[in-house]
């Protein structure tokens, strides 16, 4: 069964700095790889997925993240963050199979930006 | 598209009675629906499986017959609690595939359970 790991669990940075959410999967098949973020109060949204290609990704609202194969490795990117992007992020996987394949959540990130 | 709906959105019940929430595909037919659980301040756990037109499957540790799950059509899948207690009260939330679509899950709103 795979698992996925989000080492940091809260977050706190000043308004426009940099961020990097770390996300480490252990599964040694093919995975799909996705990031969900899910705001205060509200429903769960994403961010970005990852099935094949390129391996850096880039999705809504600035974020981007680069999946290294050899590290089990989607960490999350945004070069300047905002406060409104402070959430939760999840970092999720399944297994790249023909057909729905359940999803393993890491256990979330809590980001705090402060002005 | 890809919209995902759950109904209702709030529910408060008495201890005791049972409580149906609907995850519904808006603009999609959707073969297979998933089940999650969140509570407060914590990840999603996925509770069930739910396939159209077979039984669903349960993860391990989740009563099948507390929660009882149906996926009667291509867009309609079923969360009931059933004999809802207190600690059943949590945020539920559904996801669903596209049918011959990428193995991807578009997320509903979410349904808060609280139960007196």
């Amino acid at each position: 069964a795979q698992s996925v790991s989000q080492h940091n669990h809260h977050v706190i940075l000043s308004e426009a700095a940099s961020l990097e959410l770390g996300c480490n999967y252990s599964y040694g098949g093919t995975v799909n790889l996705f990031w969900y973020v899910q705001y205060p109060g509200q429903h769960l949204q994403l961010l970005l997925k990852y099935f094949s290609g390129d391996p850096l990704v880039k999705g809504i609202k600035g974020f981007e993240a680069e999946f290294i194969k050899s590290k089990f490795s989607f960490n999350l990117r945004k070069p300047s963050v905002q406060w409104s992007d402070t959430a939760e992020y999840f970092c999720a996987v399944n297994i790249n199979t023909g057909t729905a394949s359940k999803l393993t959540f890491g256990t979330g990130t809590r980001l705090q930006v402060t002005l | 598209g890809a919209v995902v709906s759950q109904h209702p959105s709030r529910v408060i019940c008495k201890s005791g009675t049972s409580v149906k929430i609907e995850c519904r595909s808006l603009d999609f037919q959707a073969t297979t629906m998933f089940w999650y659980r969140q509570f407060p301040k914590k990840s999603l756990m996925l509770m069930a499986t739910s396939n159209e037109g077979s039984k669903a499957t349960y993860e391990q540790g989740v009563e099948k017959d507390k929660f009882l799950i149906n996926h009667a059509s291509l867009t309609l899948s079923t969360l009931t609690v059933t004999s809802a207690h207190p600690e059943d009260s949590s945020f539920y939330i559904c996801s669903a595939v596209r049918a011959g679509g990428l193995n991807e899950q578009f997320f509903g709103p979410g349904t808060r359970l609280t139960v007196l």
